[in-house]
């Protein structure tokens, strides 16, 4: 079962920062939070994941708000290969739980 | 380094016939999972081998499905037989370790008739 909550879609222009949202109110204390995108007839794809501090890497960072009830993807500098779903899952350390995720439009 | 694979890539079958899928995760992961991706919806957990042994088959339809992982590598997922239903794609994905990062392969895609 899901226990997270994410627009179904969004666009963004090519070259702007895409900001996906993200909301986890039962969040536990100890559970990350996840990030993984799909593009189209791949695999799911490892982003990014946290606990309670903001997270970068060479593809997106993670917000993580104070009460960790939500959280923001950001993609610096969208391209059209950004173009995908990208799920925002809970962990509880036993399984993923996938939603049905944000399909990100990014636009020339 | 080189990622999970799995094969095929495309299977097509008529109902009740029955079908297997290979995975081969990422060497050292010790944790594989299985998923079924509906279309629409979201990966969902199938079962969870650690190493050679189930660690979780809750989701597993287990008078239709089977799966293995017998040399603690790679891994078999089995439907036998095929219902209309089944259709979607497989995914396996590997983990180092439980509770680590998972990454997946690129899937099967399975279509019964």
């Amino acid at each position: 079962d899901a226990k997270t909550t994410q627009p179904p879609s969004m666009d963004c222009a090519e070259g702007r920062a895409a900001n996906l949202p993200c909301n986890h109110s039962t969040i536990s204390g100890n559970e990350y939070v996840y990030w993984y995108r799909q593009i189209h007839s791949q695999g799911p794809q490892y982003i990014i994941h946290g606990l309670k501090n903001n997270e970068t890497n060479e593809m997106a960072s993670l917000i993580i708000t104070e009460d960790r009830k939500s959280s923001t993807l950001i993609l610096p500098h969208a391209t059209l290969r950004d173009t995908a779903v990208y799920y925002c899952i809970v962990y509880t350390g036993n399984q993923f739980y996938f939603g049905t995720g944000t399909s990100l439009t990014v636009i020339p | 380094e080189a990622g999970v694979a799995q094969s095929p890539r495309y299977k097509i079958i008529e109902k009740r016939q029955s079908v297997a899928f290979w995975c081969n995760p990422i060497s050292g992961h010790a944790t594989l999972y299985w998923y079924q991706q509906i279309l629409g919806q979201g990966p969902k957990l199938l079962i969870q081998f650690q190493n050679n042994g189930v660690v979780d088959d809750s989701q597993l339809p287990k008078d239709r499905f089977s799966a293995e992982r017998l040399k603690g590598v790679d891994s078999t997922l089995k439907i036998q037989p095929a219902k209309l239903e089944d259709s979607a794609v497989y995914l396996c994905a590997s983990s180092l370790w439980r509770k680590e990062t998972q990454y997946f392969g690129p899937g099967t895609r399975l279509l019964v008739l």
